[in-house]
């Protein structure tokens, strides 16, 4: 069975600072990898599709890159308002799982 | 602009059975190749995926859950729903219905979750 992992489990940064989140699938996925972001108490929101592509909206902060099973989000210059957790999910088939997320918050 | 919104009762006991829906507005579940998706979120803890079910009716789940879940449409109200038998501690969570969405651009394929409903919080307790 596939597994979704993340780390780190939490981080604290400052403001403008540049923090990189890691996702590793235990089995090849190509690039079909999502990120949300999910604020408290909100519903997730869709960040990057195909491990690298930004969403509609998304401001140009967010990064994604691959490498093989391993998976990088990058905020480049984080924002108040990027307190979040971050998700990381599989698309390739189904069953699609999330990783355990990775939080986010201000130092 | 498709919207999502998830309706049922906050509160069931153990062992009873849970019926939730999702109603859509905006769209239709019977029209584009869209995957009605239910997923959950246990309080603190990560998202699951649940299982969905297409325009056709067929469903597929999460093999962990299969057995618990019913994914179903019906087309007439445009809802689709889901239920769960023998609920019990381990299902308290918020619940969210999803559209998940094959999509092909300069990127190539990629298959979302979008949108999303608000989320219903159900709790199994006496």
């Amino acid at each position: 069975d596939l597994q979704m992992t993340q780390s780190p489990s939490s981080l604290s940064a400052s403001v403008g600072d540049t923090v990189t989140l890691t996702c590793r699938a235990s089995r090849a996925i190509s690039d079909y990898l999502l990120w949300y972001q999910q604020r408290p108490g909100k519903v997730p929101q869709l960040l990057i599709y195909t491990a690298s592509t930004l969403h509609s909206g998304v401001p140009s902060r967010f990064s994604g890159s691959a490498s093989g099973t391993d998976f990088t989000l990058t905020i480049s210059g984080l924002q108040p308002e990027d307190v979040a957790t971050y998700y990381c999910q599989n698309y390739d088939s189904a069953p699609y799982i999330f990783g355990p997320g990775t939080k986010v918050d201000l130092k | 602009q498709v919207h999502l919104q998830e309706s049922g009762p906050g509160l069931v006991k153990p062992s009873q059975t849970l019926s939730l829906t999702c109603t859509v507005s905006g769209g239709s579940v019977t029209s584009g190749n869209y995957y009605w998706t239910w997923l959950r979120q246990s309080p603190g803890e990560g998202l699951e995926w649940i299982g969905h079910t297409y325009r056709s009716g067929s469903t597929y789940y999460k093999p962990s859950l299969a057995g618990r879940f019913v994914i179903s449409v019906d087309a007439t109200k445009n809802q689709f729903s889901l239920t769960l038998r023998s609920v019990t501690a381990a299902d308290t969570a918020v619940y969210y219905c999803a559209r998940g969405g094959e999509y092909y651009d300069s990127s190539g394929y990629s298959f979302r979750f979008d949108p999303w409903g608000q989320g219903l919080l159900v709790t199994v307790s006496p």
